[in-house]
């Protein structure tokens, strides 16, 4: 049974492109979590869709927005990077209604941008 | 403002001894402690929780214990192994925050010496 699978596993972008990251959840999950983890820090949620809707967001700003799909599949899109956008990008996928102790993480991300 | 911290970076210790790792937070709403494993190239493992209404849960050889006046909550591993070699992350969620919205802190990275 794979786990949550994240695409692509690394990749550099320059400063004002745009970006998009994707995420497969864990069979028989259907709520897909985005975090970002700078480097030494802890991941930081950046928000969580549910039924094809964004049920939560975090402390980003609208250049950071998602998108699920009717398989349970999340993107993660970026626009107008900065350079404080480095990051390892986190996907979480969960049961239903489920919270962080349900959490399945995948291998993340990691965005370099130059 | 960092509100969940793990103030020590690392920590060694020797095989079959202890291992205690420390969590504070700041924010009296958190109400849902989690502890995550990350091993290199790896996305986080969820590993044991707390809710606010306890004082101690244990999982085989996980213990975590959670002191709500003192806003502490440490992670005791008995008796350590090779094997749980990795960065551990503390965690905290609350119902005004959102359940889903992990507040984690910078985790402390654990060396079992065999």
């Amino acid at each position: 049974d794979a786990g949550v699978t994240q695409s692509p596993t690394h990749l550099i972008k320059t400063r004002g492109q745009q970006v998009t990251l994707r995420c497969s959840p864990k069979s028989g999950h259907d709520t897909v979590s985005w975090y970002q983890q700078a480097l030494g820090q802890g991941p930081q949620f950046i928000f969580q869709y549910y039924e094809e809707e964004e049920r939560q967001r975090g402390n980003f700003p609208d250049r950071f927005s998602g998108h699920q799909f009717p398989n349970y599949s999340s993107e993660l899109n970026v626009n107008a990077l900065l350079l404080g956008d480095s990051a390892l990008y986190l996907c979480a996928s969960s049961f239903p209604g489920g919270k962080g102790y349900g959490y399945t993480f995948g291998s993340g991300t990691r965005l370099t941008v130059v | 403002d960092q509100q969940v911290k793990q103030n020590s970076p690392s920590l060694s210790v020797q095989e079959g001894r202890i291992s205690i790792l420390n969590c504070d937070y700041t924010n009296s709403m958190f109400d849902y402690f989690l502890w995550y494993k990350k091993y290199p190239a790896e996305g986080p493992t969820f590993l044991i929780s707390i809710s606010s209404i306890k004082d101690k849960n244990e999982d085989g050889r996980f213990t975590v214990f959670l002191n709500k006046s003192a806003k502490h909550l440490s992670l005791h591993i008995v008796p350590s192994q090779p094997g749980d070699s990795a960065v551990y992350f503390c965690a905290a969620s609350s119902i005004q925050t959102g359940a889903n919205n992990l507040f984690f802190g910078t985790g402390t990275r654990l060396t079992v010496i065999p």
